[in-house]
């Protein structure tokens, strides 16, 4: 357990329905980091926080995604209309900038979603 | 566009024996790299990392090596156990600490 947690674990869901997922990063981490990963792959990188602020979201986020970080605390993804295409693994990571140069990512155990 | 990617998907070795996973990477401004394992069902974990000044480091039964003339990269393991059994990413660190990952090797470790 590396502190960071993700819920659901398990989503499943009917296409063109919406689906939002939490993460809970460990507690002093002001970075928090999304990812997707499909079967075979390895992480994509989708969006991050420093703080409450977006700082950077990556093409692959297109216009029915959505991420929150409100308080800097936790964050959700959210997915609108969902298409067969998002079914994969959405992880989370964290870190800390003031943990020295490394800022090394702690990841969650993701959060698997089929859409049917 | 620039990536990070593996040599191969698969491997297999004998509990004892000693791993070396690969990968190839693009990017030659990269100045920072980092091996994960990921098991079945779980988030990636964190292994070891290698800065672009550095050729060699060394942890717990894991080594990487960084050829920086190549863009190559190679994680060691010793005396692999059962337990070492999953799937290994090197990832290249990105603007704003985000990490880009290969394609990932399957190690599995025959009893």
């Amino acid at each position: 357990d590396t502190g960071v947690s993700q819920d659901p674990r398990h989503k499943i869901t009917k296409r063109g329905q919406n689906v939002t997922f939490r993460c809970d990063p460990i507690s002093e981490h002001n970075r928090l980091y999304w990812y997707r990963q499909t079967l075979g792959q390895g992480p994509e990188f989708l969006t991050y926080f420093q703080n409450e602020a977006q700082l950077e979201k990556s093409r692959l986020l297109s216009d029915r995604f959505s991420a929150e970080r409100p308080k800097g605390s936790f964050s959700t993804l959210e997915i609108q209309r969902t298409e067969q295409g998002d079914s994969a693994m959405y992880l989370c990571a964290s870190s800390s900038v003031l943990a020295g140069p490394h800022n090394e990512q702690f990841f969650g155990p993701g959060t698997r979603l089929t859409v049917l | 566009g620039e990536s990070v990617g593996l040599h191969l998907p698969t491997l297999s070795v004998q509990e004892g024996d000693n791993s070396i996973i690969n990968c190839a990477y693009s990017n030659s401004a990269s100045d920072y790299f980092i091996w994960y394992k990921q098991e079945s069902g779980k988030g990636p974990q964190f292994i070891i990392d290698i800065r672009s000044n550095m050729d060699k480091r060394q942890g717990q039964r894991v080594t990487v090596l960084l050829n920086k003339t190549v863009k190559h990269l190679s994680l060691q393991i010793a005396a692999t156990q059962p337990g070492d059994s999953a799937v290994y990413f090197c990832a290249e660190r990105g603007g704003g600490g985000k990490l880009i990952f290969g394609q990932g090797t399957e190690l599995s470790v025959k009893p």
